[in-house]
């Protein structure tokens, strides 16, 4: 049984790129929250996907876009990378809508992403 | 607005035991849960609790007070690998229905031989 798998890995882009980030949820799942955790601090909520719409979003710019395929897999974009947005991405997993939101989630083992 | 507290770091002896506590402000609280991060890893559940009282589950128990806003987690018989990051994270109804956990800024834990 496959976990949360996300890729790349590893990413280094230089300000004012766009990124892509991409994660596949947990077999079973089917909503998909990413989260930004700077070096020292907790996971900050960008936004949650369930039936291929963004249900919930945090206090992030618009340059953060996302998507939910069929599948449940999902994609972060980032536009106009700023130095600041250097962190790990995280994508956690869960299942069900409504309720039971946030509950019980599994972490993917995140994208480091270094902005020069 | 909401706010959680928790310690920065605790350090402890291998066999001991250890309390990482945590306290909060929200509204429309619905729960508390627990997570483990090690260095450069993905967060890893460890428990869940939306009613007073403690959870059992193997060496780590998790306590929650709605009355008090806190909670803590209690690591018994400590071994080298519980050496990590801890974070206590609120699920709450702060911002009409969104039920999505807001994390602390996380408990690093060293254990000592």
């Amino acid at each position: 049984d496959a976990g949360v798998t996300q890729s790349p890995t590893h990413l280094i882009k230089t300000r004012g790129q766009q990124v892509t980030l991409r994660c596949s949820p947990k077999s079973g799942h089917d909503t998909v929250s990413w989260y930004q955790q700077a070096l020292g601090q907790g996971p900050q909520f960008i936004f949650q996907y369930y039936e291929e719409e963004e249900r919930q979003r945090g206090n992030f710019p618009d340059r953060f876009s996302g998507h939910q395929f069929p599948n449940y897999s999902s994609e972060l974009n980032v536009n106009a990378l700023l130095l600041g947005d250097s962190a790990l991405y995280l994508c956690a997993s869960s299942f069900g809508g409504g309720a039971s939101r946030g509950k019980t989630q599994y972490f993917g083992p995140g994208t480091r992403l270094l902005v020069l | 607005g909401q706010s959680l507290e928790q310690p920065s770091e605790v350090t402890a002896v291998e066999g001991a035991i250890v309390q990482i506590n945590c306290t909060y402000q929200t509204s429309g609280f619905y729960g508390l849960s627990w997570y483990q991060q090690h260095d450069g890893g993905a967060p890893t559940f460890l428990s869940y609790n939306a009613l007073d009282g403690l959870e059992e589950t193997g060496r780590f128990s998790s306590f929650l007070s709605r009355s008090d806003s806190y909670g803590y987690l209690l690591l018994q018989e400590l071994q080298m690998k519980d050496s990590a990051s801890y974070f206590c994270a609120v699920r709450d109804n702060a911002s009409g229905g969104s039920y999505i956990p807001t994390f602390g800024r996380g408990t690093s834990l060293i254990v000592h031989p």
